[in-house]
C-alpha cells in the first residue's frame, strides 16, 4: 500500500529564512508524488509533482522538492520563507492504476514569523 | 486559468435530509474525485469517477453516497440521509488522465458541510 508521512504537524520559522518540511513515503512501486497548500478557508492548490523525472522538481513560489529514493523522502523546500506562505502543507502520494485515488499525509502548519 | 468550482461553499443541513454538493471541473478533465476532511483530520479520499461510471471507491463511500454527472459539465455528490458524522469540507477535483502524465489533480475551493 501508498501512503506518506509528514513528520512534523507544525512548523515555525521566521521571515527570510528557509523552510523544511519533511515527508517520507512507503510505496512498492516507483510513486508519484505531489504537495499541496492549503490556505485558510481556502482550497487545495497544487505546489508541486514529482513523476519519475527528475529527481529535483520545482514548484509554484519558489518552493522545490527533491525525491531521493534511498530515504524514501520527498522533503520541501523553499530558501527564504515569506510571510504569505504561512498555510497547511500536504504531502500526497497517487496510488498505481488509471483514475487512482491520492493519499494525503497528515498535513505540516507552517508558521512564519516577523 | 481553468479551475474546479464548487457549489455552494456552505451548507447547513438538518440530520436525515439529503443534500447534494455540485462541482463543475475542468472543461477538458475526464477524471473526477471527491475527498472529504472532517475538521482536524487528513484529507480523505471518496470516490473516482471517468467515463459515467464509478472507477474506485473508500469504505466511507456507501449507499449512502451517490455521484452524477448529470450533463457535460457537473459532478454531483449526494448524500441521502446525512448523518451528524457526514460534517466535513468535501472538496471536488479533476484531472485530465488517469494514468501516465498530467494525472494531478485539480482541487475546488471545497463546500463546507454542517450535519445538526
Amino acid at each position: 500500500a501508498q501512503s506518506v508521512t509528514q513528520l512534523d504537524s507544525h512548523v515555525s520559522v521566521s521571515e527570510g529564512t528557509p523552510v523544511l518540511l519533511r515527508c517520507n513515503y512507503s510505496s512498492s512501486y516507483s510513486p508519484s508524488l505531489f504537495w499541496y497548500v492549503q490556505h485558510p478557508n481556502k482550497g487545495l492548490q497544487l505546489l508541486l509533482k514529482y513523476t519519475s523525472a527528475a529527481t529535483l522538481v520545482k514548484g509554484i513560489n519558489g518552493f522545490e522538492a527533491e525525491f531521493k529514493k534511498s530515504e524514501t523522502s520527498f522533503h520541501l523546500t523553499k530558501p527564504s520563507a515569506h510571510m504569505s506562505d504561512a498555510a497547511e502543507y500536504f504531502c500526497v502520494v497517487r496510488h498505481t492504476g488509471t483514475a487512482s485515488k491520492l493519499t494525503f499525509g497528515t498535513g505540516t502548519r507552517l508558521q512564519v514569523t516577523l | 486559468e481553468p479551475e474546479v468550482t464548487q457549489t455552494p461553499s456552505h451548507q447547513v443541513t438538518q440530520m436525515g435530509q439529503e443534500v447534494i454538493l455540485r462541482c463543475v471541473p475542468i472543461s477538458n478533465h475526464l477524471y473526477f474525485y471527491w475527498y472529504r476532511q472532517i475538521l482536524g483530520q487528513k484529507v480523505e479520499f471518496l470516490v473516482s469517477f471517468y467515463n459515467n461510471e464509478i472507477s474506485e471507491k473508500s469504505e466511507i463511500f456507501d449507499d449512502q453516497f451517490s455521484v452524477e454527472r448529470p450533463d457535460g459539465s457537473n459532478f454531483t455528490l449526494k448524500i441521502r440521509s446525512t448523518k451528524l458524522e457526514d460534517s466535513a469540507m468535501y472538496f471536488c477535483a479533476s484531472s485530465e488522465a488517469g494514468r501516465g502524465v498530467n494525472t494531478e489533480a485539480f482541487f475546488g475551493q471545497g463546500t463546507r458541510l454542517t450535519v445538526v
